[in-house]
């Protein structure tokens, strides 16, 4: 069965330094999210891009954060300059027309740790 | 900016019995409802959801309960079996399907 995929599973930065997390959605999906979950807390929605472009994003979702699908079928999240309370899982999910409506399948997340 | 709820952060059922998880929204135009399972260390599987012209939907031991008047709905499962145990998370969104809004989850223990 198709699965989303996120790389790295844990990934370690200094403050200040810049972050890639890299997500591999399920091919034929249009529609792709990146969620947060600061430890012990809620998922947040970050932002949600369709026909490589940001369909809406949150208030969490600043400059400091961007989006990219480089390739048709990777779908990265760039955070430039982080922060120590951006540590937290992320997770990166796809979703298709049809089928379940809204319906989203979500990867197994990464870990950001700030240090 | 709460705009989902759950005000169980913990539920424990004997295995058999019914398992009932409660979600709360403030926002009347949310017009779409699901209900996410999460295990540790994996990200969360969808596993129900119900649109706001409903106020059921079921599969399998699996039932979702909408009641908009009160913008509250509820997942229940039956019968709860050990491997439901996981942590629970309700979602919301409005018609565009773009911005989903959870709630902070139940973690669900069925004891057996």
């Amino acid at each position: 069965e198709p699965e989303v995929t996120q790389t790295p599973s844990h990934q370690v930065t200094q403050m200040g330094q810049e972050v890639i997390l890299r997500c591999v959605p399920i091919s034929n999906h249009l529609y792709f999210y990146w969620y947060r979950q600061i430890l012990g807390q809620k998922v947040e929605f970050l932002v949600s891009f369709y026909n490589n472009e940001i369909s809406e994003k949150s208030e969490i979702f600043d400059d400091q954060f961007s989006v990219e699908r480089p390739d048709g079928s990777n779908f990265t999240l760039k955070i430039r300059s982080t922060k120590l309370e951006d540590s937290a899982m992320y997770f990166c999910a796809s979703g298709r027309i049809g089928g379940v409506l809204y319906e989203q399948f979500f990867g197994p997340g990464t870990r950001l740790t700030v240090l | 900016d709460q705009q989902v709820k759950q005000n169980s952060p913990s539920l424990s059922v004997q295995e058999g019995r019914i398992s009932i998880l409660n979600c709360d929204y403030t926002n009347s135009m949310f017009d779409y409802f699901l209900w996410y399972k999460k295990y540790p260390a994996e990200g969360p599987t969808f596993l129900i959801s119900i649109s706001s012209i409903k106020d059921k939907n079921e599969d399998g031991r699996f039932t979702v309960f909408l009641n908009k008047s009160a913008k509250h709905l509820s997942l229940h499962i039956v019968p709860s079996q050990p491997g439901d145990s996981a942590v629970y998370f309700c979602a919301a969104t409005i018609n565009t399907g773009n911005q989903f809004y959870f709630g902070t989850g139940t973690s669900l223990t069925v004891i057996p």
